[in-house]
């Protein structure tokens, strides 16, 4: 069975500086999807970034990218330039692509972006 | 800017009382997931539907929970009896057949069982 672990429960981070959360995954499967979610106070889950695992070239989006190590079963993000708005919850998630496709999520990052 | 609706978004009732909570998915999307968020153990899959056809809902406690699809713009979700431990926020997530995409969520329903 799948598993994604996220090792930081909490992290904080200076406005404008740049922070990477961690996450890991265990899988038998040679190809699947890689997300990272953000969760706000309003609870709100929002898709951030995604990533196939037969590409090797890391995603980027804006100021948030990855750093996709497959051999390693790392998947890390990496926000830039924080904000304030980045104050969240951050799920990474793993998604098979045969089956059912649900994820399976980490228990969580939560990150604190401080003025 | 289309979106996963959810009703209601917020729940307070006794133990015992039937719960019904109610996701309208995004038009066009072929999937449909429950996901359960609680402190103790995070995000828990619930039930998922494709084509309104329930696939998977191995996470779903069967003797209280039940999930439906009656039609591609309504998925249910039921808890009855309720009992203090179904507190939980209770997000509906739906997809296009393209998986990529991601799934959109929901705003959740939060609720509390005294």
């Amino acid at each position: 069975a799948q598993t994604v672990t996220q090792s930081q429960p909490e992290m904080s981070v200076q406005e404008a500086e740049t922070v990477t959360l961690s996450c890991t995954y265990d899988t038998s499967e040679n190809n699947y999807y890689l997300f990272w979610y953000k969760q706000p106070p309003s609870r709100q889950m929002i898709l951030v970034i995604r990533q196939e695992a037969y590409k090797q070239q890391n995603a980027t989006e804006n100021r948030f990218s990855v750093n996709f190590q497959k051999a390693a079963k790392s998947f890390s993000l990496k926000i830039s330039d924080s904000q304030l708005g980045d104050t969240a919850m951050y799920f990474c998630a793993f998604m098979r692509v045969t089956g059912t496709y649900k994820y399976i999520f980490g228990t969580g990052t939560r990150l604190k972006v401080l003025a | 800017d289309a979106r996963v609706t959810q009703t209601p978004r917020h729940k307070v009732t006794e133990m015992g009382q039937e719960v019904t909570m109610r996701c309208q998915p995004i038009l066009g999307h072929n999937t449909v997931f429950w996901y359960r968020q609680t402190m103790m153990q995070g995000l828990e899959l619930l039930a998922y539907f494709r084509n309104r056809a329930p696939l998977d809902d191995s996470g779903m406690p069967k003797d209280r929970f039940s999930a439906e699809m009656p039609d591609a713009t309504l998925a249910t979700l039921k808890i009855q009896p309720s009992e203090p431990r179904d507190s939980a926020v209770y997000f509906c997530a739906s997809g296009p057949s393209t998986f990529l995409a991601g799934y959109n969520f929901g705003p959740g329903t939060r609720l509390l069982v005294l």
